[in-house]
Order: C-alpha cells, then sequence, then structure tokens
C-alpha cells in the first residue's frame, strides 16, 4: 500500500532563504507526483505536476524534483517570502480512478 | 481559469440534521471526489465518483452519502450529523486516467454543535 511521508512536518526560516521540502513515497510505480499549497481554513491550490517521465518541473521561484528509483520528491523555493507561509502538501496516484494519497504536509513559516 | 466551486465555505448544524454538500467543477472532469480534513489526520477520502450516477466508498464512507446526477456537480449527504463530523470537508476533481492534475476546490468547514 502507498504511503506518503512528509518531513519535517514544521519549518520556520527567515525570509530570503532558500528551502527545500521533502516529500517520499513508498511505492516506486507511479504516475506522477503533485504539490500543493493550502493557506488555514482554504482548500488546496496545485502548484506542480511532475509526470513520471520528468525529473523537475518550474514555476516562478518554485521548482519540483522527482526521483522515482529511490521514491523521493522536492520542492525547492528560492528567495523564501513571508507570503510563502503555509502548508505543503505531495501526493501520489493510488487506489485508482485518479484518487491521490496524501502526505500530512510541511507547515512553513517565513518569518519577516 | 479552471474552478471548482464548494457551495458553503462555513455551516453550523446541530446533531440530527440532515446536511447537503454541494460542489460543482467547470471543467468537464470525469471524477470527483469528496475528502474530509483533521488535524493530524490529513485528508482523508469519503467517495468518489466516476461518471455520473456512479460512486465509490473511499476509506471513511460511514455516515455519509452522495449524489452525481450530473457531470458537473457532486454532492455530499449527511443523512443525520453528528459532533464527530465537524471537520472541513473539500471537494476536488480530475480528469479521466491517470496522468491529470487534482483540483480542489475552497473547502467546506461543518461545524456540529
Amino acid at each position: 500500500k502507498q504511503e506518503v511521508t512528509q518531513i519535517p512536518a514544521a519549518l520556520s526560516v527567515p525570509e530570503g532563504e532558500n528551502l527545500v521540502l521533502n516529500c517520499s513515497f513508498t511505492d516506486s510505480a507511479i504516475y506522477n507526483l503533485q504539490w500543493f499549497r493550502q493557506d488555514p481554513g482554504k482548500g488546496l491550490t496545485s502548484l506542480l505536476l511532475i509526470q513520471s517521465s520528468q525529473r523537475e518541473q518550474t514555476s516562478g521561484r518554485l521548482n519540483a524534483s522527482l526521483d522515482k528509483s529511490s521514491g523521493r520528491s522536492t520542492l525547492y523555493i528560492a528567495a523564501s517570502q513571508p507570503g510563502d507561509s503555509a502548508t505543503y502538501l505531495c501526493a501520489v496516484p493510488g487506489g485508482g480512478q485518479g484518487n491521490l494519497i496524501f502526505g500530512k504536509g510541511t507547515k512553513l513559516s517565513v518569518k519577516p | 481559469d479552471v474552478k471548482v466551486t464548494q457551495s458553503s465555505r462555513y455551516l453550523v448544524k446541530r446533531t440530527g440534521e440532515k446536511v447537503f454538500l454541494e460542489c460543482v467543477q467547470d471543467m468537464d472532469h470525469e471524477n470527483m471526489f469528496w475528502y474530509r480534513q483533521d488535524p493530524g489526520l490529513g485528508l482523508r477520502l469519503i467517495y468518489f465518483s466516476y461518471d455520473v450516477k456512479m460512486k465509490e466508498k473511499g476509506d471513511i464512507p460511514e455516515g455519509y452519502s452522495v449524489s452525481r446526477e450530473k457531470k458537473e456537480r457532486f454532492s455530499l449527504i449527511l443523512e443525520s450529523a453528528s459532533t464527530n463530523q465537524t471537520s472541513m470537508y473539500l471537494c476536488a476533481s480530475i480528469v479521466a486516467g491517470v496522468t491529470g492534475e487534482l483540483f480542489f476546490g475552497e473547502g467546506s468547514r461543518l461545524t456540529v454543535l
């Protein structure tokens, strides 16, 4: 059964720092991996979708990489800003019909 | 711009009341999902639907039912709300297949007193 783990559960950094969020999964036979952002009391916003044939995807200051063989993905955030403060979740397909298996997220706090 | 819309952002209901949570997507997606999210437990799948009038149980279907009469609309029903159903409910949709991107609504925060 696929399991997704995100460590650390919480992270606090000063503004301007570059940072990496980690995501690991137990079954490497995945079609893709998706990163989401969630602000308090809100739904999840899709940030990046990496297909299994890709090694990385970039959107602005965000870069996500995928290493299927090692069961890992990282989300790199460059020059962090207070507005980046949120919970970041990763998810991979599991259970069929487009359902995703989610990690529990990393809560990021960027201090001014 | 793609959109998943949940009809109610905040609801307060009493124990035993019937609750309807509605979700509409404008992306012509085949698959739709209802999750609940609780602190420390993460997202848990309640039900999903891969076609009109089709539904499948997720991990925690007890106490819930769903309805999908039109492709764009997926409703979650709590027949008799209980306090342990106080939670954030999230609707999502995705195109059929295994390579698509999942999109979420803004969430519905339900409090059952």
